[in-house]
């Protein structure tokens, strides 16, 4: 069974400009998070979708957004970039239900996103 | 709102040293706790985790955690670590419709 798939695995951005990183959960999962890591901060939670619905949003400004397909797939937008949101972005996918996931979460290998 | 609290940041053992590292949460109802794991180089991936029962839970590679709930506690033990228990390890929980909150992990470190 395929694991969770993130893409890029690293890129490198110029401040002001926006970029898109995409999820592919393990299939049959509907659940899909978004963290970001940072040395000092650990996992702050970004956001949660399940069935195309935003379940939980973390406390980032609004030039971050996400969405999740039909297909389970999500993908996650900051735009307007600014340095501090270097980071290593982690997306994670759960077997849930309706009522909710477990919190038993899945990790991709993460997006390494530099801002210069 | 919930809350993860891990004590220790930087530790330090010897390989066969016993290792406990600790972690509070604060949640004002029933909760599903967590331990995982990042291995230098790899994913995040899940060590251990209680949901309900037998308050002594067993994970991968000798890992154990206890759950206190009056002391709102969720330590990670090891009777003597190895090398490659050299690891960052996290704390979580969830609690109700809640996401997962994470602490701010602690970075082990083994020495042969």
């Amino acid at each position: 069974k395929a694991g969770v798939t993130q893409t890029p695995r690293y890129l490198i951005k110029t401040r002001g400009q926006q970029v898109t990183l995409s999820c592919s959960p393990i299939s049959g999962h509907r659940s899909v998070s978004w963290y970001q890591q940072t040395p000092g901060q650990g996992l702050q939670f970004l956001f949660e979708y399940f069935s195309e619905t935003q379940r939980n949003k973390g406390n980032f400004p609004g030039r971050f957004s996400g969405r999740q397909f039909s297909n389970s797939r999500s993908e996650m937008n900051v735009s307007t970039l600014e340095l501090g949101d270097s980071a290593l972005y982690l997306c994670a996918s759960s077997l849930a239900k309706t009522g909710g996931n477990t919190g038993e979460l899945f990790f991709g290998e993460g997006s390494r996103l530099t801002v210069l | 709102a919930q809350s993860v609290s891990q004590h220790n940041h930087h530790v330090i053992l010897s390989e066969a040293a016993s290792l406990e590292l600790g972690c509070n949460y604060s949640y004002g109802g029933t909760v599903n706790l967590f331990w995982y794991v990042q291995y230098p180089g790899q994913h995040l991936q899940l060590l251990l985790k209680y949901f309900s029962g037998d308050p002594l839970v067993k994970g991968i590679k000798g890992f154990e955690a206890e759950f206190i709930k009056s002391k709102f506690s969720f330590n990670l033990r090891k009777p003597s670590v190895q090398w490659s228990d050299t690891a960052e390890y996290f704390c979580a929980v969830k609690g109700g419709y809640q996401k997962v909150t994470f602490g701010t992990g602690t970075k082990l470190q083994v020495i042969p």
